[in-house]
């Protein structure tokens, strides 16, 4: 079975541009989240999709959106980027929103904003 | 807030020895935890887990403790190999609305196991 695949892998974005970044969960999954890995913050969590529907929010500004499609595959949109929302995007997927035990993550898109 | 810390950023131990990793939590209405580890330039795979109902749970080289009353856990692994030097992120759920649950991470402990 594959794993969690994120699209891009690096990224290169200047202040002020927008972003958008993909995720395509383990086939089956219908839970996928999105996490942002900083050295200084270590892993916050963005937002928590199931069935097409958002079913959990971190606490991140507006311009941080997501989505996700009938297939499962999901979508995060950071617009007017900063410099501070350089990171790595770390998605994960479930079969269903409770089993973190089983939350499967990908290998993230890391995002340079200059 | 940080509502769950894991204080030591980097931890140094000798193959065959015991690691030692923790976290200190602040929201008594955390009811799960886990553990996972993080190799560079892959995403995080979970490790371990225990409910808030129980006070040790074991797999393997690894232990989870937790102790409630001070709102600390711990991970045990031992004997520790070079394969284990990864980042380790302690995670603890909550009910956020309905039947939702969410993770809170640490920032993660850098272990690194010398042969």
């Amino acid at each position: 079975k594959a794993g969690v695949t994120q699209t891009p892998r690096y990224l290169i974005k200047t202040r002020g541009q927008q972003v958008t970044l993909s995720c395509s969960p383990i086939s089956g999954h219908r839970s996928v989240s999105w996490y942002q890995q900083t050295p200084g913050q270590g892993l916050q969590f963005l937002f928590e999709y199931f069935s097409e529907t958002q079913r959990n929010k971190g606490n991140f500004p507006g311009r941080f959106s997501g989505r996700q499609f009938s297939n499962s595959r999901s979508e995060m949109n950071v617009s007017t980027l900063e410099l501070g929302d350089s990171a790595l995007y770390l998605c994960a997927s479930s079969l269903e929103s409770r089993g973190f035990e089983t939350q499967y993550f990908g290998p993230g898109t890391r995002l340079l904003v200059l | 807030d940080q509502q769950v810390k894991q204080n030591s950023p980097s931890l140094s131990v000798q193959e065959g020895r015991i690691s030692i990793l923790n976290c200190d939590y602040t929201n008594s209405m955390f009811d799960y935890f886990l553990w996972y580890k993080k190799y560079p330039a892959e995403g995080p795979t979970f490790l371990i887990s225990i409910s808030s109902i129980k006070d040790k749970n074991e797999d393997g080289r690894f232990t989870v403790f937790l102790n409630k009353s001070a709102k600390h856990l711990s991970l045990h692994i031992v004997p520790s190999q070079p394969g284990d030097s990864a980042v380790y992120f302690c995670a603890a759920r909550k009910l956020s609305g309905g039947s939702n649950y969410k993770l809170t991470f640490g920032k993660g402990t850098l272990l690194t196991v010398n042969p």
